[in-house]
């Protein structure tokens, strides 16, 4: 079992605010690292495939950074806005062969208007 | 733009009945999956598929379990006896291929509640 672990757990953020939370993932047989925005009762959003350490993505106010080396990628989004309140949720996959996702538990963010 | 559908998204069923969740996936895709997410824990990988065959499955995905490509466009995972535990959130998803930059895209789940 994959030990993929996001923080914090969930958060609330003034509307106009940045913020930031983290995954951590094992550094060992890194392949590629998922990203997805999940609202309830509608399917997980693919946010971002982050493949290379250092890689840095960008989707209008969201972006993540990657560092493989010591296993954890930061997602950020810049200026919130209600219509940011959802789970995010990291998943990895290991150079195995396999190609499942292994998720965290998400980071759920609340935006307050 | 192409989406995967899911149906139903809720299905009620009582323990030891068969229970069969519809997927649609991307019509150009080759792979599919499925995942669940038991309430309050994480997502779970089940089942990947590809060229009509399973390509991996989890310890979870027991022979209880099965999927299929009926035909050329739905993916279906049967479960034959639910049992309460299998109560969740199913998701399918699918990919064009499996490197590393390829999107698995998921579909909006169907809720599986075993009374």
């Amino acid at each position: 079992i994959l030990n993929v672990e996001q923080s914090p757990q969930s958060l609330h953020v003034q509307e106009g605010d940045s913020t930031n939370f983290t995954c951590s993932f094992p550094s060992s047989n890194f392949y590629a690292l998922h990203w997805y925005r999940w609202e309830t009762a509608k399917s997980p959003e693919a946010l971002f495939v982050m493949t290379l350490n250092g890689d840095e993505k960008k989707k209008g106010r969201i972006s993540a950074t990657l560092n493989t080396k010591e296993g954890y990628s930061y997602l950020y989004i810049k200026g919130s806005q209600p219509e940011d309140s959802a789970t995010y949720l990291c998943a990895f996959i290991p150079f195995t062969g396999d190609y499942k996702l292994s998720f965290g538990a998400g980071t759920t963010v609340t935006v307050r208007a | 733009e192409p989406e995967v559908t899911q149906t139903p998204s809720h299905q009620v069923t009582q323990m030891g009945q068969e229970v069969i969740l519809r997927c649609v996936p991307i019509s150009n895709h080759l792979y599919f999956y499925w995942y669940r997410q038991i309430l309050g824990q994480k997502v779970e990988f089940l089942v990947s598929f590809y060229n009509n065959e399973i390509s991996e499955k989890s310890e979870i995905f027991d022979d209880q379990f099965s999927v299929e490509r009926p035909d050329g466009s739905n993916f279906t995972l049967k479960i034959r006896s639910t049992k309460l535990e299998d109560s969740a959130m199913y998701f399918c998803a699918s990919s064009e291929g499996r490197e590393s930059t390829d999107t698995q895209y998921f579909g909006p789940g169907t809720r599986l509640t075993v009374l």
